[in-house]
């Protein structure tokens, strides 16, 4: 199984401030790379798919990056509804695995 | 619209079976790969298996084979998941969730169906 591993796996930030998350995958996954956002208590979300399309209706201050086994999700000018958990996920074959999650917390 | 509407919360006993439900909307059910994933509380998201929608061919994870049986029932637009022999570690929110064009990226998520495992 490939395996996905993010760091951090929390994170404080403020609102207005730029964060990166780090995804890596155990072999080379190609772009077959998604990021997902859950809040409390709701299902999760597709973000970006193939490493770096943005889903439909997902605010362009979310980006990704990356090729083969790193990759990386970047959010711009943080608003108060960004503050969620954030999940990698490889879809280069199955079992789909999925980050351990990063934890964007208000500082 | 894209809906997936799930089963209620369930409570069960160990070695008991769970079937949950997801019935489909919005699109033509058929043409749509459907995933399992299930969260335990407070943990990450883990991949149980995927089923074509149309032909009701599987693919289930490892971890899961010989006590998972994933179907579909093309008249009423649901898939069924169920989950046999359960036990405590099984307590898990477990989501259906439609494949996009890409069959193994996940676009829709439903809202999620709270299985209790207890004695």
């Amino acid at each position: 199984d490939i395996q996905m591993t993010q760091s951090p796996t929390s994170l404080s930030a403020s609102v207005g401030d730029r964060v990166t998350i780090a995804c890596r995958a155990s072999q080379s996954i190609s772009n077959y790379l998604n990021w997902y956002q859950q809040k409390p208590g709701k299902a999760p979300k597709l973000l970006i798919f193939a490493a770096s399309t943005l889903q439909t209706g997902v605010p362009s201050r979310f980006s990704g990056s990356g090729s083969g086994t790193d990759f990386t999700l970047t959010i711009s000018n943080l608003q108060p509804e960004d503050f969620a958990t954030y999940y990698c996920q490889q879809s280069y074959g199955t079992p789909i695995t999925f980050g351990q999650g990063t934890r964007l917390e208000i500082k | 619209q894209v809906q997936l509407v799930q089963s209620g919360a369930e409570g069960k006993k160990p070695g008991a079976s769970v079937k949950v439900s997801c019935k489909a909307s919005g699109y033509s059910f058929s043409g749509y790969y459907m995933h399992w994933v299930r969260q335990a509380p407070g943990q990450g998201l883990e991949w149980m298996g995927i089923i074509n929608s149309g032909s009701g061919s599987t693919i289930y994870a490892q971890k899961f084979q010989g006590r998972v049986t994933m179907t579909r029932d093309t008249s009423t637009s649901t898939v069924y998941m169920e989950l046999s022999s359960l036990r405590s570690e099984d307590t898990a929110t477990y989501y259906c969730a439609r494949a996009g064009q890409q069959w193994l990226v996940v676009e829709y998520w439903g809202q999620g169906t709270l299985v209790t495992v207890s004695s």
